[in-house]
């Protein structure tokens, strides 16, 4: 089945600064990479998601690069502000849209200082 | 997001017991999933559903019970709960190339 991998663990940054969260994927069936943005005692959000039929996409502070390839994708936040402080998760979808059934990355934990 | 909402929110029970956890959505999405939280381990598939009475395993499917009976409920069930499944358990649903996997608020599970 397929295996995300997401790197790195925790991520502290400085307000302004730019954060880059990675992730690697197994299965090259793969077309679909969402990510998450989990605040603490919330549930999962969904911020942005890339199809493998485009290498990048942007939404105003956040962008994902997508590698198909090499089979990895990044997150992307620049301008980081304390309200990006959140657990992100990146995901990719093993079954071809199945019900956009996700197989999840272990969490990155963003710290954004004031 | 109202379209998905789980009870209970919070949850003890001991260890044996037979707990429910329930799922209601109200987007009609086809697709129902169950996931579980664990740190260290991220989010887990349980079980999934792609329609009313089809169900199928996830990658930690052992001691846990789902059924379909209709569309918008996907309740989960712990037939004789263990301490190993203390979690936080998430439902959450899509519909293929309409809309994308949205999340209920979970439900903090502790077996004593």
């Amino acid at each position: 089945g397929e295996n995300v991998e997401q790197h790195p663990s925790t991520l502290s940054v400085q307000e302004g600064d730019s954060a880059v969260i990675k992730c690697t994927y197994s299965d090259s069936a793969s077309n679909y990479f969402p990510w998450y943005k989990q605040e603490l005692g919330k549930r999962p959000q969904l911020i942005i998601d890339i199809r493998s039929n485009v290498g990048e996409k942007k939404d105003q502070r956040i962008a994902v690069t997508l590698n198909k390839t090499a089979k990895h994708f990044s997150l992307h936040i620049t301008e980081t502000q304390p309200e990006d402080s959140a657990v992100y998760f990146c995901a990719a979808n093993p079954y071809n849209n199945a019900g956009n059934m996700l197989t999840f990355g272990g969490g990155t934990r963003l710290m954004v200082k004031p | 997001d109202a379209g998905i909402t789980q009870s209970p929110r919070y949850k003890i029970t001991e260890t044996g017991r037979q707990v429910t956890l329930m799922c209601h959505q109200t987007w009609s999405h086809s697709y129902m999933f169950w996931y579980r939280q664990d740190l260290g381990h991220g989010l887990r598939l349980i079980y999934y559903s792609a329609a009313a009475d089809i169900t199928d395993k996830g990658e930690v499917p052992d001691g846990y019970v789902v059924s379909r009976s209709k569309t918008e409920n996907f309740p989960l069930t712990l037939e004789s709960a263990t301490r190993s499944q203390t979690s936080v358990y998430f439902c959450a649903s899509s519909e293929p190339d309409r809309d994308p996997l949205h999340f209920g608020n979970g439900t903090r599970l502790t077996v004593t």
